[in-house]
């Protein structure tokens, strides 16, 4: 696909169990971002991979929250033990620069999981 | 204090009206972004700049680095501009502003 894609696009837990949450980016894109938008709330940033370096983790709310990316392409979010304050809808972006840079670091967002936590 | 502002928080226009939304922001930053989230949640990036001015079709971003100020004018607007528009802030972090409900009556 042209897009970048999520999986699941939603996704019920029950209290306590683990989650895990896809992305897919734009075929190419080094740069990806996962953000979560709470209800009522606004954009709030999780973490930021470039290529391969280190993650950049200081958005992850808590040690509950993981991410990883595998060979610089697909990405899961993980969230353990999940708990109600974690229903969110869960969006990636990807960008074809690195992140900050003056170049054309437009974010391309995917359609979101709506994760609910009973 | 949000290091990115935004107002109105909530906009009612009718259609054809010029529609102006303002971010004014506290941090320093390499780029400012133009984010539009429609009904249904979907988010599309329509601007991303740090100087000037730059526009899309009804749609017209500007900044102003030295006031830290960006604007986003819709020209004619049309009721499926109904959404709610975003101003980030990207310099070492990110920042968000809480958004702007834009509802354009027929």
């Amino acid at each position: 696909g042209a897009g970048v894609s999520q999986s699941p696009s939603n996704k019920v837990t029950e209290k306590g169990k683990d989650v895990e949450l896809r992305c897919d980016p734009i075929s190419g894109h080094t740069a990806l971002y996962w953000y979560r938008q709470s209800l009522g709330q606004g954009l709030e940033f999780l973490i930021y991979f470039q290529g391969n370096s280190a993650p950049d983790k200081s958005g992850l709310p808590s040690d509950r929250f993981s991410a990883e990316r595998t060979g610089g392409s697909v990405s899961t979010l993980t969230i353990q033990r999940t708990q109600q304050e974690d229903s969110a809808v869960y969006l990636c972006a990807s960008s074809p620069v690195p992140f900050p840079g003056q170049g054309k670091n437009e974010q391309f967002f995917g359609p979101g999981t709506r994760l609910t936590v009973l | 204090k949000n290091e990115v502002e935004q107002s109105p928080q909530n906009l009612t226009a009718q259609e054809g009206e010029f529609i102006t939304i303002n971010c004014s922001y506290s941090v320093g930053i390499s780029a400012l972004h133009w984010l539009q989230q429609h009904p249904g949640g979907g988010i599309v990036s329509l601007f991303m700049l740090s100087s000037g001015k730059k526009k899309h079709g009804r749609l017209i971003a500007t900044i102003n680095i030295q006031e830290k100020h960006s604007s986003l004018h819709i020209t004619a607007s049309h009721p499926r501009d109904s959404a709610v528009y975003i101003c980030a802030a990207t310099g070492n972090q990110f920042y968000f502003g809480t958004g702007t409900s834009l509802t354009v009556i027929p």
